[in-house]
């Protein structure tokens, strides 16, 4: 079973940052089945990015996701206050679909 | 608007039964693959279990095998997670969760439920 690992746990940064958030997988994923969620205190997550690097619908350009085989990134550039949340990756085509553990993006 | 809207949760004592619902609107709900996801503090997003728009395809985490039952009523547009011998691990916020169309089984989620909260305890 494939294990998601994200880094780091929290980022500290301020508005107009740019965040770079990891999700590294045990394994190589041959398929590039990995998907990025936000979600903000008291919401559902919200889905971002699929297939590892195409943007979900009404998702600003600000966010993007790239990487294959064990590497993957999400980067957020000029952070706005609405994407001060918490992001998850979630590796699926496989069963039992797997997510990361999470990062929390804070205000510095 | 897609919307999801749990139902259902809240105390049962361990070894007691819940069934949560999921109320859907704003798409085609008899067209799309159907999930259960939960949220714990301790362990994160954990998927639970998968429905097939036909139900021919269902799927369960080993965690939760033989004590919960996924099902959906199309004419309803409505997904049920029938839960028994409920244990304190079970206790999370669950959401119900729609299939990315055109994606692989299992597929991303690209809509999500606000969550319902079961609490397992004496």
């Amino acid at each position: 079973e494939v294990l998601l690992t994200q880094s780091p746990g929290t980022l500290a940064l301020s508005p107009g940052d740019r965040a770079t958030l990891s999700c590294r997988a045990s394994q190589t994923l041959t398929s590039r089945y990995l998907a990025w969620f936000q979600q903000r205190p008291g919401q559902s997550p919200r889905l971002l990015v699929f297939g590892a690097s195409t943007r979900a619908t009404g998702i600003p350009d600000r966010f993007s996701g790239s990487g294959s085989g064990t590497d993957f990134t999400l980067t957020i550039n000029r952070l706005e206050p609405e994407d001060f949340a918490v992001y998850f990756c979630h590796h699926y085509g496989d069963s039992p679909g797997i997510f990361g553990q999470g990062t929390r993006v804070e205000v510095k | 608007d897609v919307q999801l809207v749990e139902s259902g949760g809240g105390l049962v004592r361990p070894g007691g039964s819940l069934r949560l619902s999921c109320a859907t609107s704003g798409f085609i709900f008899s067209s799309y693959t159907m999930n259960w996801v939960r949220l714990t503090p301790g362990k994160g997003l954990e998927w639970v279990a998968t429905i097939s728009a036909s139900t021919n395809y269902i799927s369960y985490a080993d965690s939760v095998r033989g004590r919960f039952t996924i099902s959906r009523d199309n004419a309803k547009s409505s997904l049920y997670l029938q839960m028994s011998s409920l244990r304190a691990d079970d206790t999370a916020l669950y959401y119900c969760a729609r299939d990315g169309p055109g994606g692989p089984t299992p597929s991303y989620y690209d809509h999500w439920g606000q969550g319902v909260l079961v609490t397992v305890s004496s």
